[in-house]
């Protein structure tokens, strides 16, 4: 069954740092998803992305906050300068768009900030 | 704005014991999601209720979905141990272009 892949699994960075995210959406889905998950918390919804643009953001997307779609399979999100209280799971979603599926997640990110 | 409550938030059972878990939101939805996360993990899509009345059954777990009451119910029959997770509602705002999850329901089943 196709899935959402999402790398690293893990990464350390220092406060201040840039970070990137990178998630490969299933190959013939067109809406993207970021949300995080802070340690025991409910997950949060961040930004959806369609047709090359940003649909949505939540309040949480700031503008240290940008996503990219770089070429045909890649889906990233980039942290400018990160703070301790971006460290998170944070999960790339995806769904082809015909309304009634479910939003198919990949395995996280765990963000660590140090 | 679309708000999404699940309880109880924790739950301690028996095995063999029947449960339910319960997940209000305050707009209107005709799509709402029942999701499993095991510590550590990802999350694991149950259920896709998308009218009133649905109710869907996979093994232990039974969904419902009651449109006009805003309020989908999660219903546990003789647990099991291997049913220990998080299991999230998440609800599609009619007019948005995301999910809105509740805070989860850390369910806990001693054998």
């Amino acid at each position: 069954e196709p899935e959402v892949t999402q790398t690293p699994s893990h990464q350390v960075t220092q406060m201040g740092q840039e970070v990137i995210l990178r998630c490969v959406p299933i190959s013939n889905h067109l809406y993207f998803y970021w949300y995080r998950q802070i340690l025991g918390q409910k997950v949060e919804f961040l930004v959806s992305f369609y047709n090359n643009e940003i649909s949505e953001k939540s309040e949480i997307f700031d503008d240290q906050f940008s996503v990219e779609r770089p070429d045909g399979s890649n889906f990233t999100l980039k942290i400018r300068s990160t703070k301790l209280e971006d460290s998170a799971m944070y999960f790339c979603a995806s769904r082809y768009g015909r309304g009634q599926e479910p939003q198919h997640f990949g395995d996280g990110t765990r963000l660590s900030i140090l | 704005e679309l708000k999404v409550e699940q309880n109880p938030l924790f739950l301690s059972m028996q095995e063999g014991k029947n449960y339910t878990i319960y997940c209000n939101y305050s707009t209107t939805s005709d799509r709402l999601y029942w999701y499993r996360q095991d510590p550590g993990k990802s999350l694991e899509s149950l259920f896709v209720l998308l009218s009133n009345g649905a109710v869907k059954q996979e093994g232990r777990l039974m969904a419902s979905l009651d449109t006009k009451a805003r309020l989908s119910t999660l219903h546990i029959t003789a647990a099991v141990h291997d049913l220990s997770a998080t299991y999230f509602c998440a609800v599609w705002g009619d007019r948005d272009d995301k999910i809105i999850f509740g805070k989860g329901t850390r369910l806990h089943i001693l054998p």
